[in-house]
């Protein structure tokens, strides 16, 4: 079946230091990838997508490319800032039907100034 | 575009009572729309797939009777949670799909219940 695996643990780091979020999967066929952000008290907002390989998927600073190979979609960004701690899940969908996602674990993370 | 809406975003209620959690797309038609139920520190569970004008399709470990959902419109999906008990209490989203072709979904704000 599908599923999405992402890094354990929380991830603290500095403001203006560089975040990356692994994350891998397994899925039949050709799957989208998402990677959602989960602000405290709140539903989940759509950061980015990618819907086929090599696919670079971009927002607010954020990257995540889309590696068939590799089966990941690494979340990245630059230059962290206070406002960007959150919980962030990866997640895919497998085209199939009526859209239904399957979750990594999603990684807390806290910036500090 | 592609806003959905909770309602309420709270709700306290007694052990034994009944509460009803509602789920719209503002600003699309959503044939399809999902229910999550997300612990605290840890990732959503689907509960059940809502499909408009048929009835839900629910996880394995969900029970049917006791998470009666409806989905009698293309933009509102209805939760209600049947006897309520504190081992209920949870944060519960929902979400709707897009109609972009990219699978997305997009989720409402949630809705905080805890029963007493």
């Amino acid at each position: 079946g599908n599923s999405v695996t992402q890094m354990e643990g929380p991830v603290t780091l500095s403001e203006e230091a560089f975040l990356t979020i692994n994350c891998t999967y397994t899925a039949t066929g050709y799957p989208s990838l998402f990677w959602y952000v989960q602000y405290p008290g709140e539903g989940l907002q759509l950061l980015l997508k990618a819907t086929k390989a090599d696919d670079k998927g971009s927002n607010k600073g954020f990257e995540a490319t889309y590696r068939k190979e590799t089966t990941s979609f690494h979340l990245e960004k630059g230059s962290v800032q206070v406002s960007d701690s959150a919980v962030y899940f990866c997640a895919l969908s497998d085209r199939r039907g009526n859209n239904r996602l399957a979750f990594g674990k999603g990684n807390q993370v806290v910036v500090i100034p | 575009g592609a806003v959905v809406s909770q309602h309420p975003s709270w709700v306290i209620c007694k052990s034994g009572t009944s509460v009803k959690i509602e789920c719209r797309s503002l600003d699309f038609q959503a044939t399809t729309m999902f229910w999550y139920r997300q612990f605290p520190k840890q990732s959503l569970m689907l509960m059940a797939t809502s499909n408009e004008g048929s009835k839900a399709t629910y996880e394995q470990g969900v029970e049917k009777d006791k998470f009666l959902i409806n989905h009698a419109s293309l933009t509102l999906s209805t939760l209600t949670v049947t006897s309520a008990h504190p081992e209920d209490s949870s944060f519960y989203i929902c979400s709707a799909g897009g109609t972009s072709g990219g699978y997305e979904q997009y989720f409402g704000p949630g809705t905080r219940l805890t029963v007493t």
